[in-house]
């Protein structure tokens, strides 16, 4: 079956600007995660979703960022006024309900000049 | 304060030279703990999960073990295909999702 798909693969923006990365998860998995992942470093954990609603947003690490998943499966991660040390992997991942493995998708490469 | 700690940063091996990786960890009551695959450019691959010590996992060349303080990657006979950054994660009992992450391991294996 489809594994967790995200796109763009690759997004290089100017300082200052709005970026919208977007995350499909795995057919009928309810949780869904967003991670950033800088070289050489695990994934650091930004969101939580268990259906539509954000069940833990305590690693998002400022109010620039935000992600939303209105219909309980596609979640767009949205980042305002990027900043150079916002260049990271972003990576999403989902997970079946009452599951504890984490399918991760490929990730998106961000690069902000 | 939970903490995972993956040793050595780097492994260089030659292809069927075997050998192990470090999962340390630090953590008020586990859950369970995760090992994953990541090759450049993707993302984390799911290997295996492990839950109480003593418990060992095996797929292919890999088998992972556990004890209540650590846990091995053990690679037999690895290929050049087994290179990558093997990744540990732990999952503590008073959490239902978090993941504590450890740096990885780099493995590269020569032919």
């Amino acid at each position: 079956g489809a594994g967790v798909s995200q796109t763009p693969s690759n997004k290089v923006t100017e300082k200052g600007k709005y970026v919208e990365l977007r995350c499909d998860p795995i057919s009928g998995h309810t949780a869904l995660y967003w991670y950033r992942q800088s070289l050489g470093q695990g994934p650091e954990f930004l969101i939580y979703f268990q259906g539509t609603g954000a069940a833990d947003d305590s690693g998002l690490p400022n109010d620039r960022f935000f992600a939303v998943r209105p219909e309980g499966s596609v979640s767009t991660l949205k980042i305002q006024r990027t900043e150079r040390g916002d260049s990271a992997v972003y990576l999403c991942a989902s997970s079946r309900e009452g599951g504890n493995e984490q399918f991760f998708g490929p990730g998106t490469r961000l690069t902000v000049l | 304060e939970d903490q995972v700690t993956q040793s050595p940063e780097a492994l260089r091996l030659q292809e069927g030279e075997s050998s192990s990786l470090n999962c340390s960890y630090t953590v008020s009551g586990l859950r369970g703990l995760f090992w994953y695959r990541q090759d450049p450019g993707k993302g984390p691959e799911f290997l295996f999960t492990l839950y109480s010590a003593g418990e060992e996992k095996e797929k292919e060349r890999l088998k992972a073990t556990l004890t209540k303080k650590e846990s091995f990657l053990h690679i037999t006979a690895p290929k050049p295909e087994d290179s990558a950054t093997y990744l540990c994660a732990v999952q503590a009992v008073d959490s239902n999702y978090q993941l504590i992450w450890g740096a990885g391991t780099k493995l590269i294996i020569k032919p």
